[in-house]
């Protein structure tokens, strides 16, 4: 069964410290990887987009890495700022760009206190 | 350029009643998504128009659900009835090419649906 697991499901960090978010998926076959950001009462924005030949993808603070032979994933934020506080999603292709090949994980909640 | 519109951000309707959700994709993007996300689970397909056909209408829940994109521009998402377990929020995404690499995915805000 194609899932994406994500770890923590929430996580209170304050204000200019990083964090690291986990990602572990069994879809099959894989294409690609993404992150999304998901603000409250908004849409997911994309982060990084990461194929299987990538292992790392920077986005300013923003640092996705992938094993894909151990299927885990995670994203790294450095030095974090309050507007970091929402939903970061997980999400699996099994096709180049195919919305509806795309296998989404729970997200992680993060919120950043001053 | 604008993004992928949707409307109404919320709606609340009482169970047997009919909704309407409409997205409006950024314009010249061929391929239109609809998916939803339930209380405490991930966010879902429902379907997929390229232009105005149904490409792929595999994660449709049920025939309550009716979708059209008439013309190949906005879309529609019609819930008839509506029944509790349709709460949740619709997104709406839209991408200019499939198969393509970096050719993202641009969503919209989502509409809230409650129904009660």
């Amino acid at each position: 069964k194609n899932q994406v697991e994500q770890s923590p499901q929430s996580l209170i960090i304050l204000e200019g410290k990083n964090c690291t978010l986990q990602c572990n998926y069994t879809v099959s076959p894989f294409s690609n990887l993404r992150w999304y950001k998901q603000d409250t009462g908004r849409g997911p924005v994309s982060l990084t987009i990461m194929t299987f030949s990538e292992n790392t993808k920077s986005n300013g603070r923003y640092t996705a890495t992938l094993d894909a032979d151990t299927k885990q994933s995670s994203l790294h934020i450095t030095a974090s700022q309050l507007s970091d506080s929402a939903s970061y999603i997980c999400v699996v292709s099994r096709h180049n760009n195919a919305g509806n090949m795309l296998t989404f994980g729970g997200g992680t909640r993060l919120m950043v206190k001053p | 350029e604008a993004g992928v519109t949707q409307f109404p951000s919320h709606s609340v309707i009482e169970k047997g009643q009919t909704v309407t959700l409409r997205c409006d994709p950024i314009s010249g993007h061929d391929n239109l998504y609809w998916y939803r996300r339930v209380m405490g689970k991930e966010i879902k397909f429902l379907l997929h128009f390229v232009k105005e056909s149904k490409q792929d209408e595999s994660g449709m829940p049920n025939n309550r659900f009716l979708a059209e994109r008439t013309g190949g521009t906005y879309s529609t998402l019609k819930v008839q009835p509506a029944e509790l377990e349709d709460s949740g929020v619709y997104f709406c995404a839209s991408s200019q090419q499939t198969g393509v690499y970096n050719s993202p995915l641009h969503f919209g805000n989502g509409t809230r649906l409650t129904v009660t």
